[in-house]
């Protein structure tokens, strides 16, 4: 277990519906950072927080969209879902100081668009 | 931008063999350089990880790396591995700061390692 929670573990769903997945840091981390793994792209950084404001914006599409909360949690919510969505999304965490920071991975969110 | 190229998606050893994967770094500033590991339906677990401290960077389960800058490359070693071993691995760069970003990471495509016995 590595401290990085993520809900659901898998997830099917139809084209044009919206999902939300959740994510709660490792106890202590301030920052969380959102991936998507897929065959062909690999893994793609989409966006990051760190203590409730974005800090940086990587391949995110505009039909995401995430947030982080008080709590510390973060959410990425995925609407508009097409096909080529389908795909392992992964939540880590860090303490967010300096650019050597480990991150610590979730087991990921798989999302099925059918 | 900083980027990793990981050569050769699949590599296929024996058991008891060398393990050898290959990654090369692109970077505009000194990088700081990660390998990662994926099991099967498994989250990423970090291997190692050099941030300028030493050149040869000893990791866990027997894994180590070495920073060659001559060479951009940051290849990961094991000197014998083992059925255990089987699984994704991961090069990755860190951002590095730019556009207000810090510490995200960079992946490349990743390499499956098959131990044969």
């Amino acid at each position: 277990d590595s401290g990085v929670t993520q809900t659901p573990k898998h997830l099917i769903t139809a084209t044009g519906q919206r999902v939300t997945l959740r994510c709660s840091p490792r106890s202590g981390d301030l920052s969380v950072y959102w991936y998507q793994q897929s065959l062909d792209q690999g893994l793609q950084f989409l966006i990051q927080y760190y203590n409730g404001e974005e800090r940086a914006k990587g391949n995110i599409l505009e039909r995401f969209s995430a947030q982080q909360f008080p709590d510390l949690h973060s959410e990425l919510n995925l609407s508009s879902l097409e096909l080529g969505d389908s795909a392992l999304y992964f939540c880590a965490s860090s303490d967010g100081r300096g650019w050597a920071n480990v991150l610590t991975f979730g087991a990921g969110s798989r999302l099925t668009v059918l | 931008a900083q980027s990793v190229t990981q050569l050769g998606s699949h590599v296929s050893v024996s058991e008891g063999a060398l393990v050898l994967l290959r990654c090369n770094y692109s970077s505009s500033v000194p990088p700081y350089l990660f390998w990662y590991v994926q099991y099967p339906n498994q989250g990423l677990q970090l291997l190692l990880k050099y941030t300028s401290a030493a050149t040869l960077v000893k990791g866990i389960n027997g894994f180590e790396a070495e920073f060659k800058k001559s060479e951009t490359s940051f290849h990961l070693t094991k000197p014998s591995a083992h059925m255990s071993d089987a699984a994704e691995y991961f090069c990755a760069v860190s951002d590095g700061g730019y556009g207000g970003s810090q510490g995200n990471l960079i992946f490349g495509k990743g390499t499956k390692l098959s131990v044969k016995p």
